[in-house]
């Protein structure tokens, strides 16, 4: 079955400065990554999704990027503020069209 | 918040007691999921269920069961099997589109701990 890897567990950034989680994949036929949000407390959120078919996709301060050859695919937040502090999930549907869910990174925006 | 509803928000139970949780969507959702959090391993799937009165194993189905008689619920039911003695219970929905996958919109959890 699909395996993700996701790396770090943990990010601190001071405000402002970017932050970058990459994720890993098994499965060459997945062709479908999201990225969700989950602040303290309350549910999951779909922030950001890329197919096979784009190695690129931006949303004002955050993008998610894929290599397929690679299989990595990764989210960069820009410029970031206090309320982007929130634990990051990647995703990747398997053959069976399931979604595969990393173990999350718990990101930290100190001011 | 609209769109899954779950409850209770916390549940004890007694070892050796069964439980329901349950989960319901009025977003004609046809797909269902329920995924347990526990820290450090992220999402896993328990059950999910593509249409109404069929449904699949996930990763770590055993120790539970669901149902599915009507589109809008799909509750879970965690039985004196399962171990685990505290995990957040999270149930989602989406609107598969042809063979592509698409938005899951989760409800806000229900904690479940074995007292």
């Amino acid at each position: 079955g699909e395996n993700v890897e996701q790396h770090p567990s943990t990010l601190s950034v001071q405000e402002g400065d970017s932050a970058v989680i990459k994720c890993t994949y098994s499965d060459s036929a997945s062709n479908y990554f999201p990225w969700y949000k989950q602040e303290l407390g309350k549910r999951p959120q779909l922030i950001i999704d890329i197919r096979s078919n784009v190695g690129e996709k931006k949303d004002q301060r955050i993008a998610v990027t894929l290599n397929k050859t690679a299989k990595h695919f990764s989210l960069h937040i820009t410029e970031t503020q206090p309320e982007d502090s929130a634990v990051y999930f990647c995703a990747v549907s398997d053959s069976w069209g399931k979604l595969q869910f990393g173990a999350g990174t718990q990101v930290v925006v100190t001011p | 918040d609209g769109g899954i509803t779950q409850s209770p928000k916390y549940l004890f139970r007694k070892e050796g007691q069964n439980v329901t949780l349950s989960c319901e969507q009025n977003l004609n959702h046809d797909a269902m999921y329920w995924y347990r959090q526990d820290p450090g391993q992220g999402l896993r799937l328990i059950y999910y269920s593509q249409i109404v009165n069929d449904f699949q194993k996930g990763d770590i189905a055993e120790g539970y069961s669901v149902s599915r008689e009507k589109k809008e619920s799909f509750p879970l039911t965690v039985t004196s099997a399962q171990k685990n003695p505290k995990s957040l219970y999270l149930c989602a929905s989406s609107q598969p589109h042809r063979a592509s996958n698409e938005k899951l919109f989760f409800g806000s959890g229900t904690q479940l701990s074995v007292l």
